[in-house]
């Protein structure tokens, strides 16, 4: 089943702050993100093993709750260089933290900075 | 170390024509994916292979679609025959070694059936 995400879309000006939200029907092993900007293949951001976890990389970050079975995405002062679209993906219900399986994305959320 | 590579970039066909996208995911990964992406139906897995053997076909659409891994170093994915709503940007995926839960995806290969 898909993960949902939310927003859809956001519009900022560089130095804003942003979140995106991803949120599932279902228990989370894991969490993956990626960016994809337009015209090419998406690449990979980070991943959450562990409810609880957070991990960033410069001004981008991101928390997983297990419980509550969603994710966030963090970002934090942002560039430029951010705009494209983010996609959260999630790996079948599989026991244990870490999958080899497939990845099931949610819809994306586009995100665009302004100068 | 190359990453994942497909081909071709870009294939404009007429509908009815065979369709053939080749792939080469990054070398010492042991589970290939291929995925679909249009507009209207986001990022969509077609099939993924773990060591060569198909594990789950199940977002393949229909009998027009067919995959193989004949080997670990190669994947093709065909669509026979091929019908204007194929369109689509089709990206291969690999995965495993030390990082094993990142998939790494290639360019993708944008096709258009007319």
């Amino acid at each position: 089943q898909q993960p949902v995400q939310s927003p859809q879309a956001v519009i900022l000006r560089e130095g804003e702050d942003a979140v995106i939200n991803c949120s599932s029907s279902k228990a989370l092993y894991s969490v993956h993100w990626y960016r994809q900007k337009h015209g090419e293949a998406p690449i990979f951001l980070m991943i959450l093993l562990k409810g609880g976890e957070q991990k960033g990389h410069d001004k981008i970050s991101a928390s997983f709750n297990e419980k509550k079975q969603q994710s966030s995405l963090y970002l934090t002062a942002s560039q430029l260089s951010y705009s494209g679209t983010y996609f959260c993906g999630t790996p079948n219900a599989n026991a244990g933290g870490t999958s080899y399986g497939k990845l099931t994305f949610g819809q994306g959320t586009i995100l665009t900075v302004h100068p | 170390d190359a990453g994942v590579i497909q081909s071709p970039r870009h294939e404009v066909t007429e509908m009815g024509q065979e369709v053939t996208l080749r792939c080469k995911p990054i070398s010492g990964h042991n589970s290939l994916f291929w995925y679909r992406q249009t507009m209207m139906r986001g990022l969509e897995l077609l099939i993924y292979f773990n060591n060569n053997v198909p594990i789950d076909d199940s977002g393949m659409p229909e009998d027009r679609f067919s995959a193989k891994m004949p080997n670990a170093s190669f994947s093709t994915l065909k669509i026979q025959p091929s019908e204007p709503r194929d369109s689509a940007v089709y990206f291969c995926a690999s995965s495993g070694g030390p990082l094993g839960n990142t998939i790494y995806f290639g360019e993708g290969s944008w096709l258009t059936v007319v």
